[in-house]
């Protein structure tokens, strides 16, 4: 089946430095991706929507200078947390749906900010 | 807005015992999904129900769709150790249907 892979797959960096997290759907093209971020013994929360060719949609909240999304292939999409800081530690995960319309997730990445 | 409410929020269940897990949504949607996370790792998918009555079993799981109560349940019959996760159903956003929007998470545990 289609696959979501998701690098790195770990990430620890100091506060003030940026952070690129890459999602790439193996073996289909998506023209949508989408990035959830979860905090420990919570839920996950969509953070936006990454569209190929234009800029990403992100939800209330959200802000856009700090996490900047850009998708610019069909099977390409990255999440930089520009300028990090500890409270920006957490567990990214992205999704996308294959032309059936079966969703996949990626495998996470979690990112630790000292 | 849309919510999805789980309970209980935690669960605490003997091996071989059986529970059920509720999900409640807020507005109508099209298709309800569980999926399943062990501690550190992404989601497994383990059902998608997309109508109503709509009912699926895998192994001891089983899950139920009922549109008109906006309600999903996720039944656990005799459960095991290997059970042990925690619980998310999820519904298609009102608008953007590969928007998810996931419920607040039922952990499990499964002690002998």
């Amino acid at each position: 089946g289609a696959v979501v892979s998701q690098h790195p797959s770990r990430v620890i960096c100091k506060s003030g430095t940026s952070v690129k997290i890459e999602c790439r759907s193996l073996d289909f093209q998506a023209t949508t991706m989408f990035w959830y971020r979860q905090f420990p013994k919570q839920s996950l929360m969509l953070m936006a929507t990454s569209n190929e060719g234009s800029k990403a949609t992100y939800e209330q909240g959200v802000e856009k200078d700090k996490f900047l999304i850009n998708h610019a292939s069909l099977t390409l999409s990255t999440l930089t947390v520009t300028s990090a800081h500890p409270e920006d530690s957490s567990f990214y995960i992205c999704s996308a749906r294959d032309h059936p319309g079966e969703l996949f997730f990626g495998e996470g990445s979690r990112l630790t900010v000292l | 807005e849309l919510k999805v409410e789980q309970n209980p929020l935690f669960l605490s269940m003997q091996e071989g015992k059986n529970y059920t897990i509720y999900c409640n949504y807020s507005t109508t949607s099209d298709r309800l999904y569980w999926y399943r996370q062990d501690p550190g790792k992404s989601l497994e998918s383990l059902f998608v129900l997309l109508s109503n009555g709509a009912v699926k079993q895998e192994g001891r799981l089983m899950a139920s769709l009922d549109t008109k109560a906006r309600l999903s349940t996720l039944h656990i019959t005799a459960a095991v150790h290997d059970l042990s996760a925690t619980y998310f159903c999820a519904v298609d956003h009102t608008y953007n249907t590969d928007k998810l929007i996931f419920g607040t998470g039922t952990r499990l545990q499964v002690f002998p």
